[in-house]
């Protein structure tokens, strides 16, 4: 069974930064794109970052870009996001996602519980 | 504001078919395949639709998906209240190298 875990959501000053975790399990990982996406209190879903299967493809949401990195270790089947420079408007949910592309169509086919991330003074 | 343009709320009665659209634009729609998830109250989103219309295993075939230009549309038939829920569509945009999503689309059955 496909298992998606995020960890280490908290409350954050603004300007502070997080390290999320998410520890996948039921499935060869490594053979994975994944990504994180983010869900504001009461609003709708947003990607934040996607990284490939080795760590060569990285990409960014604008509103993430020069302060979110993403990172994986394979050894370990966990993805990372490390938050630097944060503020109000990075509130939310995070989860993380497992990537399938077929013949170029990618979606998100499972999806974690997910982490809140609150910051506030 | 989202890139993709759903209507914020939706509704019908049990046994009735209710349609969500989703508009979008030539970078995301228009050069690639929609999906669509359903997020039920306090919890994770999960996958109803990929590629315009294929359903995951589980899901029930009330739940249709179809693609045309640059816009899509979810329906659901035979309504029933556990489809209570959040809907959003998404497409991968040319520009962005990543999703983007509907606003989404408040689903009540009355």
């Amino acid at each position: 069974e496909v298992q998606l875990v995020e960890f280490g959501g908290g409350l954050v000053k603004p300007g502070g930064s997080l390290r999320l975790s998410c520890a996948a399990s039921g499935f060869t990982f490594s053979r994975h794109s994944m990504n994180w996406v983010r869900q504001a209190p009461g609003k709708g879903l947003e990607w934040v970052s996607s990284i490939s299967s080795s760590s060569n493809y990285i990409y960014y949401g604008d509103s993430v870009k020069g302060r979110f990195t993403i990172s994986r270790d394979n050894a370990k089947n966990s993805l990372y996001l490390q938050m630097n420079s944060l503020s109000a408007e990075d509130t939310a949910v995070y989860y993380c996602a497992r990537e399938v592309c077929n013949g170029g169509n990618c979606y998100f086919d499972y999806w974690g519980q997910g982490t809140l991330v609150t910051v506030s003074s | 504001q989202s890139v993709l343009t759903q209507p914020p709320s939706a509704s019908g009665t049990p046994g009735q078919r209710v349609t969500i659209s989703c508009s979008g634009s030539s970078s995301n729609i228009g050069s690639n395949s929609v999906n669509w998830y359903q997020q039920l109250p306090g919890t994770a989103p999960e996958l109803l639709i990929y590629i315009n219309n294929q359903r995951p295993s589980g899901v029930p075939d009330r739940f249709s998906g179809s693609k045309s230009g640059t816009s899509a549309s979810l329906a659901i038939s035979g309504l029933q209240s556990e489809d209570e829920a959040d809907y959003y569509c998404a497409a991968w945009d040319d520009s962005l190298n990543g999703p983007v999503f509907g606003g989404g689309t408040q689903l009540t059955v009355l």
